[in-house]
């Protein structure tokens, strides 16, 4: 799986919108990027994931650029309770009967600010 | 929907004293896999299972045992516990085919070995 490369930490206002940026410089075709959110200890949570069209859910955006070499997670209106550790990674879709072991990177701890 | 349920949340261990965590999750999903987390690291894969009766080793299988005699059961096991072994485990579970690979994680087990 193409390795990735987050920034440490970032902080955002609430109610603004949190961009939170993923280097995958080594993805191949086959690849998708996934993004998983870490609250305090708790067992990560599934956010989005990504082949190359920028995807939307209830959760958050995730931009693709066209060569697929970055990424960038969108919590549109960030709240106090998305403070967590956000997790790039990229890896093969997997299919039926197939191994869906998750490569964890150290993230970018999140934190919004009042 | 009770998800993926991990027992106990928390345990203290002797070393050299052997213990099972549980992992169950009532979803029918076809593949389980464990992950520790150590302090300020994100998670690595200790062994996995993509169905019942076949596993396989992770990042990090040394110490450990599994079995998958059940879809729902995919418990750990520590043969003789090590100091080195103290961390916070998780237990995710992910559904069958290739329409939806979201990854569900468990609460944790936090394992202290004296």
């Amino acid at each position: 799986d193409a390795k990735t490369t987050q920034p440490p930490s970032m902080d955002c206002a609430e109610g603004r919108a949190a961009n939170l940026p993923c280097n995958h410089s080594t993805i191949s075709g086959n690849e998708y990027v996934y993004w998983y959110r870490q609250i305090h200890s708790q067992g990560p949570q599934y956010i989005i994931h990504g082949l190359k069209n920028n995807e939307t859910n209830e959760m958050a955006s995730l931009i693709i650029t066209e060569d697929r070499k970055s990424s960038t997670l969108i919590l549109p209106h960030a709240t106090l309770r998305d403070t967590a550790v956000y997790y790039c990674i990229v890896r093969v879709y997997p299919v039926s009967g197939s191994a869906r072991q998750l490569t964890f990177g150290s993230g970018t701890q999140l934190t919004v600010l009042p | 929907n009770a998800g993926v349920t991990q027992t106990p949340k928390f345990q203290v261990l002797k070393t050299g004293q052997s213990m099972t965590l549980q992992c169950a999750q009532d979803m029918n999903h076809e593949y389980m896999s464990w992950y520790r987390q150590d302090p300020g690291m994100g998670l690595r894969l200790i062994h996995y299972s993509v169905g019942a009766g076949i596993t396989d080793q992770g990042e990090v299988p040394n110490g450990y045992n599994v079995s998958r005699s059940t879809t729902e059961d995919f418990p750990l096991r520590l043969l003789s516990a090590a100091p080195s072994q103290t961390s916070v485990y998780f237990c995710a579970s992910s559904p069958r085919g290739a329409t939806n690979t979201e990854a569900f994680f468990g609460q944790g087990t936090r394992l202290t070995v004296v």
